[in-house]
């Protein structure tokens, strides 16, 4: 069965640093394009930053770029993200969520998500 | 950036009744070597993560109902509930996967009426 186990999160004031780990299982994570969603207290979706199947490449959203840093560890089938510079913007809950289909290049990534973590809140506050 | 406008904001609708959310994309998300649009809609229960019920527009993600189907090409889309049930009370989002970054609608909220 595919699980998928965010960590990390938690309340932060403003110019500080989280690093949230997603814990997978019933798969191998890095045969896959895996990304980060986060959806801000009653609010959408948004997509944040993936990793590409072979790990080669990373892409993000324009607001988190230069901030934010996602990486997986194949050996422990945990995918993180390193969040850096945090404001009161970035207070969401953040899901890692697993393409059912994915494409990727160095310059783009496309993908479709099947399976969804329960999520890890990020609160930053003064 | 792609934006991807859903309406209405929120719909009741009666029981057995039918309901349909639309989406509409700021460019054209059919890639026509593949004859696909990449367009996907989720169904989000309160404290829940969403849950995927269409990909390309139109193809039921297994387990899901039937009385969900997707339909649209190009920039328009839906998403229709044949007979609302009370479960499926719920936020629903499209989301377009042809364009980096990727981008949801703003969700619909479905009541019962």
């Amino acid at each position: 069965e595919v699980q998928l186990v965010e960590s990390g999160g938690g309340s932060v004031q403003p110019g500080g640093s989280l690093r949230l780990s997603c814990a997978a299982s019933g798969f191998t994570l890095s045969n896959y394009a895996m990304s980060w969603v986060r959806q801000a207290p009653g609010k959408g979706l948004e997509w944040v930053s993936a990793v590409s199947r072979s790990g080669s490449y990373t892409y993000y959203v324009d607001s988190v770029k230069g901030r934010f840093t996602i990486s997986r560890d194949s050996s422990k089938n945990t995918l993180f993200l390193q969040m850096n510079s945090l404001g009161a913007e970035d207070t969401a809950v953040y899901y890692c969520a697993k393409p059912f289909w994915s494409y990727d290049t160095s310059t783009y990534y496309q993908g479709c998500f099947d399976y969804w973590g329960q999520g890890t809140l990020v609160t930053v506050s003064s | 950036d792609i934006v991807m406008t859903q309406s209405p904001d929120s719909l009741a609708v009666s029981l057995g009744e039918r309901a349909t959310i639309n989406c509409k994309s700021s460019q054209n998300i059919f890639y026509s070597p593949n004859n696909k649009n990449y367009l996907s809609w989720y169904q989000q229960k309160p404290g829940q993560p969403p849950k995927l019920l269409i990909y390309w527009a139109s193809t039921r993600e297994s387990g899901v109902p039937d009385r969900f189907s997707g339909s649209g090409s190009g920039t328009d889309f839906a998403l229709t509930i044949s007979s609302l049930q009370a479960e499926d009370v719920a936020v629903y989002y499209c989301q377009q996967y042809y364009f980096t970054p990727l981008t949801f609608g703003g969700g619909t909220k479905v009541e019962i009426k």
